[in-house]
């Protein structure tokens, strides 16, 4: 039972552009929201993250929102650079502080 | 920098050989994570060291114990890999000492293949 869903495995979007990275979850025990990047060959990397007591947390071009009544949350990218192009992740916890991702999302921001 | 370093970056075993593959980290966290991630899947933890404390998932099959001799080091041992096993194996490191959300931060994980 999928509890943090990804449901589009890709994204495309053109360099300047805003990219929405979209995230589900089920379990109303989460409390702590994450997004994480992966290129190639490397490990996941921190990007940004989020509590149940905000519902948006902003950092330079990334910001992430949180609606919990939908029980969703969303990753938007702006303006998108080539460099961005990677595997995105996004992944909750609750009290056990073990995290539960998502399969992820693969953007791709073309010049 | 502080990071988390994992040894060796692929690693090809035989089936049934045993594999161990290691974690470092330079970060002083408390919490060390192993997590294995088949392909075009989610990162499934596997179990997790907080202090010196081993915590097991559920479904982790028993053929995979760990070891963390001291704070910096962590280990994956897989006492007879099948096939099934290969997979990328991700360590990871969190802070609890700083609060409950804290994110964890990734080594670049080992790729394990069995022949």
């Amino acid at each position: 039972d999928q509890q943090v869903k990804q449901n589009s495995p890709s994204l495309s979007v053109q360099e300047g552009r805003i990219s929405i990275l979209n995230c589900d979850y089920t379990n109303s025990m989460f409390d702590y929201f994450l997004w994480y990047k992966k290129y190639p060959a490397e490990g996941p990397t921190f990007l940004i993250s989020i509590s149940s007591i905000k519902d948006k947390n902003e950092d330079g071009r990334f910001t992430v929102f949180l609606n919990k009544s939908a029980k969703h949350l969303s990753l938007h990218i702006v303006p998108s650079q080539p460099g961005d192009s990677a595997v995105y992740f996004c992944a909750a916890s609750g009290s056990n502080y073990k995290l539960t991702f998502g399969k992820g999302t693969l953007l791709t921001v073309n010049p | 920098d502080a990071m988390v370093i994992q040894n060796p970056r692929y690693q090809v075993t035989q089936f049934g050989k045993p594999v161990t593959l290691s974690c470092s980290q330079t970060l002083n966290h408390n919490v060390m994570y192993w997590y294995q991630q088949k392909s075009s899947q989610a990162p499934k933890l596997l179990f997790h060291y907080y202090d010196k404390d081993f915590n097991n998932e559920a479904d982790t099959p028993d053929n995979f114990q760990s070891r963390r001799p001291n704070t910096s080091f962590c280990f994956l041992d897989i006492r007879s890999p099948g096939l099934g096993d290969a997979a990328m194996y991700l360590c990871a490191t969190s802070d609890k000492t700083r609060g409950l959300y804290q994110p964890q931060h990734f080594g670049d994980g080992t790729r394990l293949s069995i022949l």
